[in-house]
């Protein structure tokens, strides 16, 4: 399978540990993206990577929340520090420059 | 205020109904405009641009109002497989493929 993957694909945990997901793009992507969506939301944009630069953060990524992109491959978001409110499916997606996201499957965190 | 709107349905339309969506968007400077489709627990996945023109493909067409800020999606002659959610997305950006900003979602159930 070639598409985006994510790993883990479900994790619960209990409040106040810490969590990591990791995300492998398709492999000639240069641009990666990671979102969160809730039950009856649509999903919300948290950051983004052009090869290993961080560009863009939004507000929702507290500083509990880090991701990184050490080589311009893999992905990994941690959460620090979980709260039962962080409970959501975490999307990654890839693309390359100016051209369609693709999204994996989720990793869907619930926290106790 | 959300910057996208959409009517949450749920729609429960009949096989080979007509069945509309809309959606607003609040940003005037929003230049890239999208519908997804999410099937339940699924990833989000591209249905297609909307253009100023107004677009077709097969039995679904967009269109674009950039004066109202509205979106639409008409769905003709629908079939089972086409329940599912429907994003609608906004873009910033020209060429549109980075800080994609969804909608809630409008559910669609189509039944026998």
């Amino acid at each position: 399978d070639t598409g985006v993957s994510q790993d883990p694909r479900h994790k619960i945990t209990k409040r106040g540990q810490n969590v990591t997901f990791r995300c492998d793009p398709i492999s000639e992507h240069n641009r990666l993206y990671w979102y969160r969506q809730t039950l009856g939301q649509g999903p919300e944009f948290l950051t983004y990577f052009q090869n290993e630069a961080q560009l863009e953060k939004s507000r929702l990524l507290s500083d509990r929340f880090s991701a990184e992109r050490p080589k311009g491959s893999f992905s990994t978001l941690e959460i620090q520090r979980t709260e039962q409110g962080d409970s959501a499916m975490y999307l990654c997606a890839s693309s390359l420059t100016f051209s369609e996201l693709f999204f994996g499957e989720g990793s869907r965190l619930t926290v106790l | 205020r959300k910057e996208v709107e959409q009517d949450p349905g749920p729609f429960n339309v009949p096989e080979g109904a007509t069945v509309a969506f809309n959606c607003t968007y609040s940003n005037s400077a929003s230049q890239s405009f999208f519908w997804y489709r999410q099937d339940c627990r699924k990833e989000p996945k591209l249905l297609m641009s909307v253009y100023s023109s107004g677009n077709e493909d097969g039995r679904f067409t967009a269109q674009l109002n950039r004066a109202s800020q509205y979106i639409s999606l008409l769905i003709r002659d629908s079939k089972l497989s086409d329940s599912a959610t429907y994003l609608c997305v906004v873009s910033p950006l020209s060429g549109g493929y980075n800080k994609l900003i969804f909608g809630a979602g409008t559910r669609l159930a189509v039944h026998p």
